[in-house]
């Protein structure tokens, strides 16, 4: 059974760092994975899909890369800025039972402080 | 921007009172689907569309019940209120073929008294 664990839970850093927040998934037979970011109260909001064909994406200050050999996905922001403060969800995609569905992990609650 | 709409935002009801849960999308999405959020915790999947009149179970049990009569709506219906039912729930949208992004909607917040 897939498994997606985010390490860590909660994270705090300062404006202006460089950070990285991973994530890692058990059954290396994924067919994409997804970052996603989650305000408060909100629904989630596509950060960038990596194929499983991929290494990584970029969008902006962000950066994932996928090693699907090993499990793990990491989601590099760089020049982190207050807004970023959001709890940031990955999840794979996965076949079970002849249909696709995505597993989430619980996330990495970050607060960017100004 | 994603176009996936979920009504209403919030909602605070009393035990067995019967509830729909509003999604629609504008893009065209085949499938479509429910998740449930509980503070703090990772998204369980309780519905699935992968297109009209196509509706399965996801992973977590639930009580409720969806439909998909139109490609861009797929509400869920609650037939009798508990207060376990209280959580989050959100919509989600893909494009039906090939590799694609999974877009949410903003998620109700259901509480049931």
């Amino acid at each position: 059974k897939q498994e997606v664990t985010q390490i860590p839970a909660a994270l705090s850093v300062p404006e202006g760092e460089n950070l990285v927040l991973n994530c890692s998934f058990t059954d290396s037979a994924i067919y994409n994975l997804q970052w996603f970011r989650q305000d408060p109260g909100k629904g989630l909001t596509s950060l960038l899909l990596i194929q499983s064909s991929q290494r990584e994406q970029t969008s902006g200050r962000l950066n994932a890369s996928l090693d699907k050999s090993s499990g793990r996905s990491t989601l590099y922001i760089a020049a982190s800025q207050p807004g970023d403060s959001a709890t940031y969800l990955c999840a794979v995609e996965v076949r079970t039972s002849g249909t696709y569905k995505y597993i989430f992990g619980t996330g990495t609650r970050l607060k960017v402080l100004a | 921007e994603a176009d996936i709409y979920q009504t209403p935002r919030y909602l605070v009801i009393g035990t067995g009172k019967k509830i729909t849960l509003e999604c629609s999308q504008t893009m065209g999405h085949d499938k479509m689907y429910w998740y449930q959020q509980d503070p703090g915790m990772e998204l369980h999947l309780i519905h699935y569309s992968y297109g009209v009149n196509s509706t399965e179970k996801g992973d977590l049990s639930s009580e409720s019940t969806v439909s998909r009569i139109r490609t861009e709506h797929f509400p869920l219906t609650l037939e009798s209120a508990r207060p376990s039912h209280t959580s989050q729930y959100l919509c989600a949208s893909r494009a039906g073929t090939g590799v694609s992004e999974q877009y949410f909607g903003p998620g109700t917040r259901l509480t049931v008294t």
